[in-house]
């Protein structure tokens, strides 16, 4: 079934710890996106690609980074983790073609640093 | 710069009673625009577009370019409806959406 997962679901870490976010999906978009999203607040988004080897950064500042080798695969990362990092993760997709905004969203990964 | 208003972060009604979800947007050119909804325990999703004109579980959405507004309507609230309401501009041009801070819809029985 065409779908896009996230894992982990839950982390929690200490400081100064890599960590990656897994990001895929099977619904063969071309774009796809991160947003952080703090409890009770807008989300804001902080990666997105057009497709392979394409990635721009979001309007929120973020010091993590992404990759996009594979059109199904958009992960994300943190080299180094801080308690400032400890936020709700969502990734989404969508089509490329025509005018199609509609995101189509994981169930979100919420990191915890302690 | 590109805003989203959603002035109310927390609307409580009773079953049965309109509801008016406001949204007010900032955005350069011409945008789509977009309401998703999170229900408990479930993922972000499309509630409805604006180009599609459609009623989506009773909804409605009202474009207003003059006012720059896309509230969200629905004339009997039910309590399933109770959930997290996102407005959500789409740029053509980035092919980029944006958030606003959402509202919280209670429906009370």
């Amino acid at each position: 079934e065409a779908d896009i997962y996230q894992t982990p679901r839950y982390l929690v870490i200490g400081t100064g710890k890599k960590i990656t976010l897994e990001c895929s999906q099977t619904m063969g978009h071309d774009k796809m996106y991160w947003y952080q999203q703090d409890p009770g607040m807008e989300l804001h988004l902080i990666h997105y690609s057009y497709g392979v080897n394409s990635t721009e950064k979001g309007d929120l500042s973020s010091e993590s980074t992404v990759s996009r080798i594979r059109t199904e695969h958009f992960p994300l990362t943190l080299e180094s983790a801080r308690p400032s990092h400890t936020s709700q993760y969502l990734c989404a997709s969508s089509e490329y073609k025509g005018r199609s905004g509609e995101l189509f969203f994981g169930e979100g990964s919420r990191l915890t640093v302690l | 710069a590109q805003r989203v208003t959603q002035p109310e972060k927390l609307l409580s009604v009773f079953k049965g009673a309109p509801v008016e979800l406001k949204c007010n947007y900032s955005y350069s050119g011409s945008p789509e625009l977009f309401w998703y909804v999170q229900y408990s325990r479930q993922r972000l999703q499309l509630l409805l577009r604006h180009i599609s004109r459609e009623s989506i579980k009773g909804f409605t959405a009202d474009l207003n370019k003059g006012e720059t507004s896309f509230h969200l309507k629905k004339p009997f609230a039910q309590e399933e409806d109770s959930a997290m309401y996102y407005c959500a501009p789409f740029g053509t041009g980035g092919f980029k959406t944006i958030f606003g801070a959402g509202t919280r819809l209670f429906v009370k029985a």
